[in-house]
């Protein structure tokens, strides 16, 4: 257990629609990342977050957006979704100082239909 | 452009024999280097890391090489377990890309018995 949660496990929706993906990042750890994993291929980095203040951007669509909140965890916001949206959304933390290991959530597998 | 290249998609071994899974990347500004292991529905799980002024780096029965001159690192588990059966991932971090990860589309180990 990486002590990193993410919710909810899976999610079916329609194109158009809009879904919020949930972490909560692992005690102690103040840096939150988001990644996408299509069909395989390896993980693309979305997003960093560190103490509510976001660090880096990554291949983030501008249908995206994240934020990290007071008490550390991070919502994913995907919207105007298309089938090309679905794919396992994961949620990471660390404690942000430099080449720290990243802890993973079980991630969140999108089906947009 | 892919700068991180896990050219095996799989790879099967034999349980007790040793396994070698293989990464090269182009980007000569990368200095750090990470392998994960992905098991089905878990989150990448981190395993070993390697800084660029080390030519290996030893945990238990995990090894990795890197040769700076080929831009290519190397993961050598000895001996190869049941357990070890997952998807392995080499990631690689530079100073250019924010130090943000860049990930490898993962090799999947097969350990036969």
């Amino acid at each position: 257990d990486s002590g990193v949660t993410q919710t909810p496990k899976h999610l079916i929706t329609a194109t158009g629609q809009r879904v919020t993906l949930r972490c909560s990042p692992r005690s102690g750890d103040l840096s939150v990342y988001w990644y996408q994993q299509s069909l395989d291929q390896g993980l693309q980095f979305l997003i960093q977050y560190y103490n509510g203040e976001e660090r880096a951007k990554g291949n983030i669509l501008e249908r995206f957006s994240a934020q990290q909140f007071p008490d550390l965890h991070s919502e994913l916001n995907l919207s105007s979704l298309e089938l090309g949206d679905s794919a396992l959304y994961f949620c990471a933390s660390s404690v942000g100082r430099l080449n720290s290991p990243l802890h993973f959530g079980n991630g969140t597998r999108l089906t947009v239909t | 452009d892919q700068q991180v290249k896990q050219n095996s998609p799989s790879l099967s071994v034999q349980e007790g024999r040793i396994s070698i899974l293989n990464c090269d990347y182009t980007n000569s500004m990368f200095d750090y280097f990470l392998w994960y292991k992905k098991y089905p529905a878990e989150g990448p799980t981190f395993l070993i890391s390697i800084s660029s002024i080390k030519d290996k780096n030893e945990d238990g029965r995990f090894t990795v090489f890197l040769n700076k001159s080929a831009k290519h690192l190397s993961l050598h588990i000895v001996p190869s377990q049941p357990g070890d059966s997952a998807v392995y991932f080499c990631a690689a971090s530079a100073v250019d890309s924010n130090y943000q990860l860049i990930w490898g589309a993962g090799t999947k180990l097969i350990i036969k018995p």
